[in-house]
């Protein structure tokens, strides 16, 4: 089973709401990522969990505040969203090592109004 | 630093010809390569990886890219298209230095004609 899950699909929120996007796999992976993607342009790194530790913060806005209760299960949560926030919430997971491959979710498509 | 050029943002081809997606990459170490495709709305799925074996590496839906580190080129081919191949393609890089870090290309959006 080489799945990652991704849910909601989609999510439509106001900029006082607080929202929580989840991910979850179970491929054995110690590492799992938050990617943001805007139309037209490739994933850009938010988050890295490494052993369930955030190992990489590309310097994001604390609006976004990742968590990893388990090895299995990776939430981003959100507050006081700005619309240039809308965009593809891409998770994904691997083994961990430079050479590992790393299994994209579906994504979570958020709107910000 | 890792950097990774895809030259063309746009390819269109007739299905039933030739598909060619270029790569070039920058890397201080022995680098991964990966090409991903991306169809509308949808994440990303693994089309084949390059890791300091073979090369030529073949993956799935018929692609395959050869490693020419003179080069630095990893480019993409498929001897003939179908009409499900038009979607976006990411080349990605990472070498030991960056860890985790996967760096990503810009893109080339594939259309495929009738």
């Amino acid at each position: 089973d080489t799945e990652v899950t991704q849910t909601p699909k989609h999510l439509v929120m106001g900029m006082t709401n607080k929202k929580s996007l989840k991910c979850e796999q179970h491929m054995g992976h110690r590492a799992m990522y938050w990617y943001k993607q805007k139309a037209k342009k490739p994933p850009e790194l938010m988050f890295v969990y490494s052993y369930e530790k955030l190992s990489i913060n590309e310097s994001v806005p604390s609006r976004f505040s990742p968590e990893c209760p388990n090895s299995s299960l990776l939430n981003l949560h959100l507050h006081a969203l700005q619309p240039e926030d809308s965009a593809l919430y891409l998770c994904a997971s691997s083994l961990g090592g430079y050479t590992d491959t790393q299994y994209f979710g579906p994504g979570t498509r958020l709107t910000v109004l | 630093a890792q950097s990774v050029t895809q030259l063309d943002s746009h390819v269109s081809v007739s299905e039933g010809t030739p598909v060619l997606l270029r790569c070039n990459y920058s890397s201080s170490y022995s680098p991964s390569l990966f090409w991903y495709v991306q169809h509308p709305n949808k994440g990303l799925q693994l089309l084949l990886k390059y890791t300091s074996a073979a090369t030529l590496v073949k993956g799935i839906n018929g692609f395959e890219a050869e490693f020419k580190k003179s080069e630095t080129s990893f480019h993409l081919t498929k001897p003939s298209a179908h009409m499900s191949d038009a979607a976006e393609y990411f080349c990605v890089v990472s070498d030991r230095n960056y860890g985790q870090n996967f760096v990503f290309g810009p893109g080339t959006r594939l259309s495929v004609l009738p």
